[in-house]
Protein backbone atom coordinates (compact mmCIF):
# COMPACT_ATOMS: atom_id res chain seq x y z
CA UNK A 1 0.00 0.00 0.00
CA UNK A 2 0.90 3.29 -0.72
CA UNK A 3 1.09 5.92 1.90
CA UNK A 4 2.26 9.30 2.87
CA UNK A 5 3.56 10.19 6.20
CA UNK A 6 4.27 13.67 7.81
CA UNK A 7 5.21 13.89 11.17
CA UNK A 8 5.25 17.29 12.02
CA UNK A 9 1.43 18.22 12.84
CA UNK A 10 2.81 21.88 13.34
CA UNK A 11 6.02 23.80 12.96
CA UNK A 12 6.68 27.35 13.29
CA UNK A 13 10.09 29.48 12.07
CA UNK A 14 11.22 32.80 12.80
CA UNK A 15 11.12 35.26 9.83
CA UNK A 16 13.86 35.35 7.55
CA UNK A 17 14.83 31.82 9.12
CA UNK A 18 14.79 28.40 7.32
CA UNK A 19 12.39 25.71 7.69
CA UNK A 20 12.82 22.24 6.94
CA UNK A 21 9.19 20.06 6.68
CA UNK A 22 9.33 16.40 6.86
CA UNK A 23 7.66 13.69 4.78
CA UNK A 24 7.98 9.76 4.06
CA UNK A 25 6.21 7.81 1.71
CA UNK A 26 6.13 3.98 1.41
CA UNK A 27 6.01 2.39 -2.12
CA UNK A 28 7.11 -0.78 -4.04
CA UNK A 29 7.16 1.24 -7.52
CA UNK A 30 10.40 2.85 -9.05
CA UNK A 31 8.36 5.26 -10.92
CA UNK A 32 6.43 7.99 -9.37
CA UNK A 33 6.59 11.75 -8.57
CA UNK A 34 6.10 13.74 -5.24
CA UNK A 35 4.77 16.83 -4.80
CA UNK A 36 4.53 19.37 -1.94
CA UNK A 37 1.42 21.59 -1.80
CA UNK A 38 0.58 24.99 0.04
CA UNK A 39 -2.93 25.59 1.87
CA UNK A 40 -3.25 28.92 3.00
CA UNK A 41 -6.20 30.27 5.06
CA UNK A 42 -7.76 30.96 1.59
CA UNK A 43 -8.11 27.30 0.86
CA UNK A 44 -6.54 27.16 -2.43
CA UNK A 45 -4.59 24.23 -3.06
CA UNK A 46 -1.49 25.43 -4.36
CA UNK A 47 1.48 23.56 -5.94
CA UNK A 48 4.83 24.61 -4.64
CA UNK A 49 6.95 21.85 -6.03
CA UNK A 50 7.46 18.62 -7.61
CA UNK A 51 9.96 16.15 -8.32
CA UNK A 52 10.49 13.34 -10.25
CA UNK A 53 11.56 9.92 -8.39
CA UNK A 54 14.02 9.23 -11.80
CA UNK A 55 16.01 12.67 -11.52
CA UNK A 56 18.76 12.52 -8.99
CA UNK A 57 18.59 16.11 -8.70
CA UNK A 58 16.49 18.06 -6.36
CA UNK A 59 14.03 20.00 -7.30
CA UNK A 60 14.55 23.65 -6.45
CA UNK A 61 11.48 26.73 -7.09
CA UNK A 62 13.05 30.35 -5.60
CA UNK A 63 12.86 29.60 -1.66
CA UNK A 64 11.41 26.14 -1.99
CA UNK A 65 13.73 23.03 -2.00
CA UNK A 66 13.59 19.48 -1.64
CA UNK A 67 15.63 16.78 -0.18
CA UNK A 68 14.63 13.63 -2.20
CA UNK A 69 16.16 10.77 -0.62
CA UNK A 70 15.04 7.99 -2.82
CA UNK A 71 16.31 4.69 -0.94
CA UNK A 72 14.95 6.38 2.40
CA UNK A 73 11.78 7.50 0.85
CA UNK A 74 12.17 10.42 2.34
CA UNK A 75 11.03 14.23 1.01
CA UNK A 76 11.83 17.11 2.87
CA UNK A 77 11.02 20.61 2.06
CA UNK A 78 13.10 23.89 2.96
CA UNK A 79 11.43 26.86 3.01
CA UNK A 80 15.02 29.41 3.02
CA UNK A 81 14.18 32.85 4.10
CA UNK A 82 10.73 32.82 5.38
CA UNK A 83 7.77 35.55 4.49
CA UNK A 84 4.81 35.69 6.58
CA UNK A 85 3.21 34.90 3.22
CA UNK A 86 4.68 31.06 3.83
CA UNK A 87 2.47 30.72 6.60
CA UNK A 88 -0.07 27.81 5.22
CA UNK A 89 -0.61 23.96 5.90
CA UNK A 90 1.68 22.13 4.01
CA UNK A 91 0.75 18.80 2.41
CA UNK A 92 3.24 16.05 1.07
CA UNK A 93 2.01 14.43 -1.86
CA UNK A 94 2.97 11.03 -3.80
CA UNK A 95 1.44 9.97 -7.15
CA UNK A 96 1.52 6.27 -8.55
CA UNK A 97 1.38 5.34 -11.74
CA UNK A 98 -2.71 4.95 -13.46
CA UNK A 99 -2.85 8.55 -11.98
CA UNK A 100 -3.95 7.70 -8.09
CA UNK A 101 -2.37 10.15 -5.84
CA UNK A 102 -2.08 10.24 -2.15
CA UNK A 103 -1.81 12.79 0.34
CA UNK A 104 -0.38 12.71 3.99
CA UNK A 105 -1.97 14.58 6.50
CA UNK A 106 -0.17 18.24 6.51
CA UNK A 107 1.93 20.25 8.35
CA UNK A 108 0.93 23.38 9.87
CA UNK A 109 3.51 26.10 9.51
CA UNK A 110 3.25 29.05 11.67
CA UNK A 111 5.44 32.50 10.52
CA UNK A 112 6.58 34.40 13.49
CA UNK A 113 7.22 38.15 12.51
CA UNK B 1 -6.68 29.03 -18.32
CA UNK B 2 -9.85 29.41 -16.31
CA UNK B 3 -8.21 26.75 -14.05
CA UNK B 4 -10.65 24.41 -12.18
CA UNK B 5 -14.22 25.75 -11.72
CA UNK B 6 -16.28 24.89 -8.92
CA UNK B 7 -19.98 25.48 -8.54
CA UNK B 8 -21.45 26.88 -5.71
CA UNK B 9 -18.71 28.24 -3.94
CA UNK B 10 -21.13 27.94 -0.69
CA UNK B 11 -24.04 25.81 0.14
CA UNK B 12 -26.31 25.71 2.70
CA UNK B 13 -28.95 22.87 3.42
CA UNK B 14 -31.13 21.19 5.45
CA UNK B 15 -30.80 17.81 6.61
CA UNK B 16 -32.40 16.00 4.35
CA UNK B 17 -32.26 17.76 0.91
CA UNK B 18 -30.47 16.59 -1.93
CA UNK B 19 -26.95 18.34 -2.80
CA UNK B 20 -25.26 18.80 -6.11
CA UNK B 21 -21.77 19.86 -6.24
CA UNK B 22 -20.08 20.95 -9.79
CA UNK B 23 -17.29 20.92 -11.47
CA UNK B 24 -15.44 21.80 -14.36
CA UNK B 25 -11.72 20.30 -15.33
CA UNK B 26 -9.14 22.00 -16.84
CA UNK B 27 -9.39 21.78 -20.68
CA UNK B 28 -7.25 18.71 -21.62
CA UNK B 29 -7.00 16.92 -18.60
CA UNK B 30 -8.04 13.34 -18.45
CA UNK B 31 -8.47 12.88 -14.63
CA UNK B 32 -10.48 14.04 -12.21
CA UNK B 33 -10.38 13.94 -8.67
CA UNK B 34 -13.33 14.64 -5.62
CA UNK B 35 -11.94 15.58 -2.30
CA UNK B 36 -13.27 16.30 1.09
CA UNK B 37 -11.43 18.16 3.99
CA UNK B 38 -12.61 18.23 7.35
CA UNK B 39 -10.79 19.55 10.52
CA UNK B 40 -11.05 15.68 11.68
CA UNK B 41 -10.27 13.66 8.62
CA UNK B 42 -8.60 16.19 7.01
CA UNK B 43 -7.72 15.29 2.90
CA UNK B 44 -9.99 12.37 1.93
CA UNK B 45 -10.59 11.36 -1.66
CA UNK B 46 -13.98 10.30 -2.35
CA UNK B 47 -13.57 9.22 -6.18
CA UNK B 48 -11.42 9.63 -8.96
CA UNK B 49 -11.89 9.52 -13.18
CA UNK B 50 -9.41 8.66 -15.62
CA UNK B 51 -11.44 9.51 -19.18
CA UNK B 52 -14.70 9.89 -17.68
CA UNK B 53 -14.34 6.40 -16.18
CA UNK B 54 -14.38 5.92 -12.37
CA UNK B 55 -11.59 4.14 -11.09
CA UNK B 56 -11.37 3.55 -7.40
CA UNK B 57 -14.85 4.88 -5.55
CA UNK B 58 -13.45 3.15 -1.98
CA UNK B 59 -13.58 6.52 -0.42
CA UNK B 60 -17.31 7.69 -1.09
CA UNK B 61 -18.88 7.42 2.50
CA UNK B 62 -21.71 5.57 2.00
CA UNK B 63 -24.77 5.21 -0.66
CA UNK B 64 -25.92 8.49 -0.41
CA UNK B 65 -23.13 9.62 -2.07
CA UNK B 66 -22.87 9.36 -6.11
CA UNK B 67 -20.50 10.80 -8.94
CA UNK B 68 -20.71 11.29 -12.58
CA UNK B 69 -18.68 12.43 -15.05
CA UNK B 70 -20.57 12.45 -18.26
CA UNK B 71 -18.01 14.02 -20.26
CA UNK B 72 -14.51 15.37 -20.28
CA UNK B 73 -15.32 19.01 -19.16
CA UNK B 74 -18.26 18.34 -16.41
CA UNK B 75 -18.41 16.33 -13.25
CA UNK B 76 -21.11 16.25 -10.10
CA UNK B 77 -20.97 14.79 -7.08
CA UNK B 78 -24.68 14.44 -5.18
CA UNK B 79 -25.28 13.67 -1.71
CA UNK B 80 -28.81 12.52 -0.99
CA UNK B 81 -30.02 12.96 1.77
CA UNK B 82 -27.40 15.41 3.33
CA UNK B 83 -26.44 14.89 6.86
CA UNK B 84 -25.38 17.17 9.19
CA UNK B 85 -21.79 15.35 9.14
CA UNK B 86 -21.35 16.10 5.55
CA UNK B 87 -20.50 19.04 6.18
CA UNK B 88 -17.13 19.68 4.96
CA UNK B 89 -15.39 21.31 2.04
CA UNK B 90 -15.28 19.90 -1.57
CA UNK B 91 -12.27 19.75 -3.49
CA UNK B 92 -12.24 18.97 -7.42
CA UNK B 93 -8.75 18.57 -8.70
CA UNK B 94 -7.43 17.53 -12.05
CA UNK B 95 -4.58 16.47 -14.00
CA UNK B 96 -3.14 14.55 -17.02
CA UNK B 97 -2.59 11.09 -16.87
CA UNK B 98 0.79 11.24 -18.26
CA UNK B 99 3.79 12.72 -19.67
CA UNK B 100 5.81 15.89 -18.19
CA UNK B 101 3.13 18.04 -15.96
CA UNK B 102 1.33 14.92 -14.09
CA UNK B 103 0.46 17.13 -10.75
CA UNK B 104 -2.61 17.90 -9.56
CA UNK B 105 -5.12 21.27 -10.19
CA UNK B 106 -7.12 22.20 -7.73
CA UNK B 107 -10.41 24.26 -8.08
CA UNK B 108 -11.48 26.54 -4.74
CA UNK B 109 -13.50 24.32 -3.18
CA UNK B 110 -17.37 24.30 -2.07
CA UNK B 111 -18.31 24.89 1.14
CA UNK B 112 -20.94 22.69 2.52
CA UNK B 113 -22.84 23.47 5.41
CA UNK B 114 -25.77 21.16 6.00
CA UNK B 115 -27.86 21.89 8.98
Amino acid sequence: AQTVTQSQPEMSVQEAETVTLSCTYDTSESDYYLFWYKQPPSRQMILVIRQEAYKQQNATENRFSVNFQKAAKSFSLKISDSQLGDAAMYFCAYRRTGNQFYFGTGTSLTVIP
Amino acid sequence: DAGVIQSPRHEVTEMGQEVTLRCKPISGHNSLFWYRQTMMRGLELLIYFNNNVPIDDSGMPEDRFSAKMPNASFSTLKIQPSEPRDSAVYFCASSRMGGGRVEQYFGPGTRLTVT
